[in-house]
Parts: structure tokens; C-alpha cells; sequence
């Protein structure tokens, strides 16, 4: 499995600020993945981060409000801009094994309360 | 896009007992199907998997079974123990590799 490490693992925020959220993959991958887990709910995904082109964003997701950026095959960062209390939720990048792309396994996550 | 539907949303079983939970999928291309779980503050666990050319895999008290024909697919658990209790997610990606995610199972094992 890979092994994935995020930073911070949670934050107190104020609103009208912005986060940036880190995660880090033990080996080269072609794609990173970050979800939004709100309160008791289900995981939705915001967007694909690969490497050497732009993030690809899912229906309701803006690259305004989720700046997100890959620069090499084992990073990248999510950034929740201009939060409000709305943001409130765990944010969990995923990522892949190098020889199985379909098989995702998530880092801790970040839970974000914006206050 | 992709829409998966799972039921139900929460389920008690008596330790030792089975526990069945059951996801449908819209779209006909899906070809990945992997569940998950989620105990209290953790990140999803990925426990087991199945792709679309295989009908029914296990993996010691767990199995997962896939109905191409009629878009389900289900996880069992036979006799479940304290340590199953978590949120149970199914989940359903295409080519792209987007796990699109059911809404989540709360099983609790009451012993």
C-alpha cells in the first residue's frame, strides 16, 4: 500500500482566512486525489492533482476556492481560500500503489474548523 | 456522473452474527469496486476490493459479491465482532480512476 502523511493534522481557522494542506506519498504516483469529508458524512471528491498540468476539478469545486498544486510526483497541496464555517469538514488526500492506479488509499486527513 | 445508492445506513447484528451491506451503481462502465472502513477519527481503511471481470471475491470474514447485470454489488461479513464495529463505505470508479462514494453504513456489533 502507499503511505501517505498529511499536514496539519487539524486547525482552528478564522474565517476570510486561507489553509494550505499538505500531503506527502512514500513513492512516485501519477495521480494525488483530495476529498472533502463534511460532519457525519460521505467523502466527495474536489479534484485530481497531476503532475505537470492543472488540477482537474469536480462539479462544485472551483479552482478560486481550492487552489491546488503539484509540483513533483510526491507531493502536492490543497489551499481552502477565503474560509467560512461552511469549510468546516476533514479534508483526505488519496493516492495509489505504482503498480495498481484504480487502488486508492487515503492519508489521515485534516480536520479544518473555521470559526 | 457516477451515482452509487447504499443501503442501509445503519445496521445492529448480535456478535457472531452476519452483517450484509448492499450499493448499487448508475453507470455501466464502473469497473472498480472497493469498500472501506472508518472506525472514530481515522481515515478510511481500504479492506476489499473487486473489479468487474471477477463475481465474487473473499478474504477471510469478509466477501464482497458483484452483479454486473444489475449494477449491485455487496459486502458480508460473517461472525462479526466488536472490533467491525465502524462506517462502512462503498465506493464505484470508471477508467478515470474517481471514486465516486455510497453515503456510508454505521455497522455496530453488539455484544
Amino acid at each position: 500500500s502507499a503511505v501517505i502523511s498529511q499536514k496539519p493534522s487539524r486547525d482552528i481557522c478564522q474565517r476570510g482566512t486561507s489553509l494550505t494542506i499538505q500531503c506527502q506519498v512514500d513513492s512516485q504516483v501519477t495521480m494525488m486525489f483530495w476529498y472533502r469529508q463534511q460532519p457525519g458524512q460521505s467523502l466527495t471528491l474536489i479534484a485530481t492533482a497531476n503532475q505537470g498540468s492543472e488540477a482537474t476539478y469536480e462539479s462544485g469545486f472551483v479552482i478560486d476556492k481550492f487552489p491546488i498544486s503539484r509540483p513533483n510526483l510526491t507531493f502536492s497541496t490543497l489551499t481552502v481560500s477565503n474560509m467560512s464555517p461552511e469549510d468546516s469538514s476533514i479534508y483526505l488526500c488519496s493516492s495509489h500503489p505504482v503498480t495498481l492506479p484504480d487502488t486508492q488509499y487515503f492519508g489521515p486527513g485534516t480536520r479544518l474548523t473555521v470559526l | 456522473g457516477e451515482n452509487v445508492e447504499q443501503h442501509p445506513s445503519t445496521l445492529s447484528v448480535q456478535e457472531g452474527d452476519s452483517a450484509v451491506i448492499k450499493c448499487t451503481y448508475s453507470d455501466s462502465a464502473s469497473n472498480y469496486f472497493p469498500w472501506y472502513k472508518q472506525e472514530l477519527g481515522k481515515r478510511p481503511q481500504l479492506i476489499i476490493d473487486i473489479r468487474s471481470n471477477v463475481g465474487e471475491k473473499k478474504d477471510q470474514r469478509i466477501a464482497v459479491t458483484l452483479n454486473k447485470t444489475a449494477k449491485h454489488f455487496s459486502l458480508h461479513i460473517t461472525e462479526t465482532q466488536p472490533e467491525d464495529s465502524a462506517v462502512y463505505f462503498c465506493a464505484a470508479s470508471i477508467d478515470d480512476y474517481k471514486l465516486s462514494f455510497g453515503a456510508g453504513t454505521t455497522v455496530t456489533v453488539r455484544a
